[in-house]
């Protein structure tokens, strides 16, 4: 059972590349989640998804845009990276919304933006 | 509105002594509350939580904590550290709806000498 499974671990980009962070997780799960972490500020919601189809906004949203066309996959796109985007990337995904903090993470993606 | 404030980023202990990790919330209603655990190059898994019910939760590795309303606290402790603790610990609060949000702490980084 693989859980969930981040790539790429990690990414060097330039000031306004694009780039998709993957997410998959293969336990069936109804939500999933991306989140941020940065020094001294903890994990910060992105966006999440409560079912295919479905995505909302988190607490820092701005420059990140998500789908969920399955409920395997969660793809994470950066459409023109800023420095302010350097951090450590962690997707998560729960049984249900109702047990959504729950959290299964993945083992997080580090990326540097230049 | 709710957040979450870990006193103490880093805390050093040695082995076979108490292991004591401080959190406090703030919620406008009644909150579950989570201690998740982060090894190195890893994600974080959920270490115990609360919902409702005996506010004295056990979680894996011997940790556990105890959910003190008077307090507003969720403070972290293990009798005995063992050098396989060392890692960083995260508490985390959430409301009781679907809708509510999963808000982290900062973390503190638990080290653990001989």
């Amino acid at each position: 059972n693989a859980g969930v499974t981040q790539t790429p671990k990690f990414q060097v980009l330039k000031t306004g590349q694009s780039m998709t962070l993957q997410c998959a997780q293969d336990m069936n799960h109804e939500y999933m989640s991306w989140y941020r972490q940065d020094p001294g500020m903890g994990l910060r919601l992105i966006h999440y998804s409560v079912g295919a189809g479905i995505t909302d906004q988190g607490e820092v949203p701005n420059g990140y845009n998500v789908s969920r066309s399955t409920t395997e996959d969660f793809p994470l796109r950066l459409l023109s990276a800023a420095p302010s985007q350097t951090s450590v990337y962690f997707c998560a995904s729960s049984y249900s919304r109702v047990e959504k903090e729950k959290l299964f993470f993945g083992s997080g993606t580090q990326l540097s933006v230049l | 509105a709710q957040s979450v404030t870990q006193l103490g980023s880093h805390v050093s202990v040695s082995e076979g002594a108490l292991v004591l990790l401080r959190c406090n919330y703030s919620s406008s209603v009644p909150p579950y509350l989570f201690w998740y655990v982060q090894y190195p190059n890893q994600g974080l898994q959920l270490l115990l939580k609360y919902t409702t019910g005996a506010t004295l939760v056990k979680g894996i590795n011997g940790f556990e904590a105890e959910f003190k309303k008077s307090e507003t606290s969720f403070h972290l402790t293990k009798p005995s550290a063992h050098m396989s603790d060392a890692a960083e610990y995260f508490c985390a609060v959430s409301g009781t709806g679907t809708a509510s949000k999963l808000t982290f702490g900062t973390g503190t980084r638990l080290q653990v000498t001989l």
